[in-house]
């Protein structure tokens, strides 16, 4: 079975700053790879697909990089409303969800 | 557009049953799936199973099965989860989610753009 890790698992960030998270899977998932957003009492929101791909209506300050078995998201300039918790999700086989990084001040 | 309505809250004993719907409107229900996935207090999100509206086909997650139900209802578009045996550690938020996935003689696999809006369901004695 395909693992998935996510690192930081939670970070501190600042209005403005550059915001890095990374995501390993176990074995390559030829880029079936998605990131959500995910605030408290509200439904994950997709940002990003096929490791690359802007979802409908997500600002260009997300970015998704990667191949094979690393992914990256990244955040040009962080928001107030972009203080949330971020998961990544294989596809690749039956849906896994990454344990989450959580961006607060 | 797409809209996916839960029902509400639910509190049980352990032991009990719970079976939770998805409504869904704005989009041809039999041609897709549905997802449902989990998220335990201060935990992560986790994938259950997923039903196609298509066809009844399922798939549920290890943990699970046995234990779990996915079903839909063409005449309603509405997706039902039902969970048994509940356990204190089955108290969580469920969710559903639209799914590309229409068949299991597809191997593919897709990401969830549309969401429910959340079920709690409490679990305690």
């Amino acid at each position: 079975d395909i693992q998935m890790t996510q690192s930081p698992s939670s970070l501190s960030a600042s209005v403005g700053d550059r915001v890095t998270i990374t995501c390993r899977a176990s074995q390559g998932i030829s880029n079936s790879l998605a990131w959500y957003q995910k605030k408290p009492g509200k439904a994950p929101k997709l940002l990003l697909y096929a490791a690359s791909s802007l979802g409908t209506g997500v600002p260009s300050r997300f970015n998704g990089s990667g191949s094979g078995t690393d992914y990256t998201l990244t955040i040009s300039s962080l928001q107030p409303e972009d203080f949330a918790t971020y998961f990544c999700q294989q596809y690749y086989t039956t849906p896994l969800f990454g344990p989450g990084t959580k961006v607060d001040i | 557009q797409v809209q996916l309505v839960q029902s509400g809250t639910e509190v049980k004993k352990p032991g009990a049953s719970v079976k939770v719907s998805c409504k869904a409107s704005g989009y041809p229900f039999s041609d897709y799936g549905i997802s449902w996935v989990r998220q335990a207090p201060g935990q992560g999100l986790e994938w259950m199973g997923w039903v196609s509206a298509y066809n009844g086909n399922t798939k549920y997650a290890d943990k699970v099965q046995g234990r779990v139900s996915m079903t839909t209802d063409a005449s309603t578009n509405t997706a039902y989860m039902a969970l048994w045996s509940l356990k204190s550690d089955d108290t969580a938020v469920y969710y559903c989610a639209r799914d590309r996935r229409l068949s299991d003689y597809s191997s593919k696999w897709y990401p969830f753009t549309y969401w429910g809006q959340g079920t709690l369901v409490t679990v305690s004695s």
